[in-house]
């Protein structure tokens, strides 16, 4: 089975400065596939960025950037310069090879605060 | 715009009652996936359909059905509802055929309230 851990419930950042969002996951499997999800207060599901396992290449897109490291399980979210609008509750999830059911994390809510 | 479509956007009903959901995927998506998200059981996978079969079955209720037509449209059935059904009901759609995991892309969700 697999799982996913957000530990950080609610993050309060005021505007500008960095914030980087945790993500652990678990799974047996060898192949598998990890995503980031934005939910803004409109309720609609964003997808952000996708990686696969044997992509351990960290990924950078304008603010945001993500650090995959296999060795800790974990794929860390970092909103650099944050802004209000990236105020949302931020999912981290998993898929596993031939399964694209996406196992989701409780999410963390970020305040950014101007 | 994700460019998957959910009607209605929101709906408010007594239990007992029965209600569709109804979603379109984005143009050449062939797998529909619906989600539940409340607020104790966060977003949690109900089933998927890929090209009019069904694929994958997660924790759906068997008062919950579903069924993806051949314009690939897709519709979730839930009968006999109760207080606790009343969540956002989110419909996704992707590319993803077998042995691929593509990302999936979500509607706006339809927001149903059970009274």
């Amino acid at each position: 089975a697999q799982k996913v851990t957000q530990a950080q419930t609610e993050i309060s950042v005021v505007e500008k400065e960095d914030v980087t969002l945790d993500c652990v996951y678990e799974t047996r499997d060898t192949t598998y596939y990890l995503f980031w999800y934005k939910q803004p207060p409109s309720g609609e599901l964003v997808f952000l960025i996708r990686r696969n396992s044997f992509d351990e290449q960290n990924e950078i897109s304008g603010r945001y950037s993500w650090n995959f490291q296999k060795s800790t399980s974990s794929f860390n979210f970092t909103i650099t310069a944050s802004q209000v609008v990236d105020s949302a509750v931020y999912f981290c999830a998993l898929t596993t090879f031939g399964n694209e059911k996406l196992t989701f994390g409780t999410g963390t809510r970020l305040t950014i605060i101007p | 715009d994700s460019g998957v479509t959910q009607t209605p956007k929101h709906l408010i009903t007594a239990t007992g009652q029965r209600v569709t959901l109804r979603c379109s995927p984005r143009s050449g998506d062939l797998s529909v996936y619906w989600y539940q998200q409340s607020l104790d059981q966060g977003l949690q996978f109900l089933i998927q359909y890929y090209n009019g079969e069904e694929r994958a079955k997660g924790n759906i209720l068997e008062r919950f059905s579903a069924q993806q037509f051949p314009d690939l449209h897709s519709e979730l059935n839930l009968s006999s509802l109760e207080l606790g059904d009343s969540a956002l009901y989110f419909c996704a759609s992707s590319v993803a055929r077998t042995g691929e995991n593509t990302e999936a892309f979500f509607g706006q969700g339809t927001r149903l309230t059970v009274v």
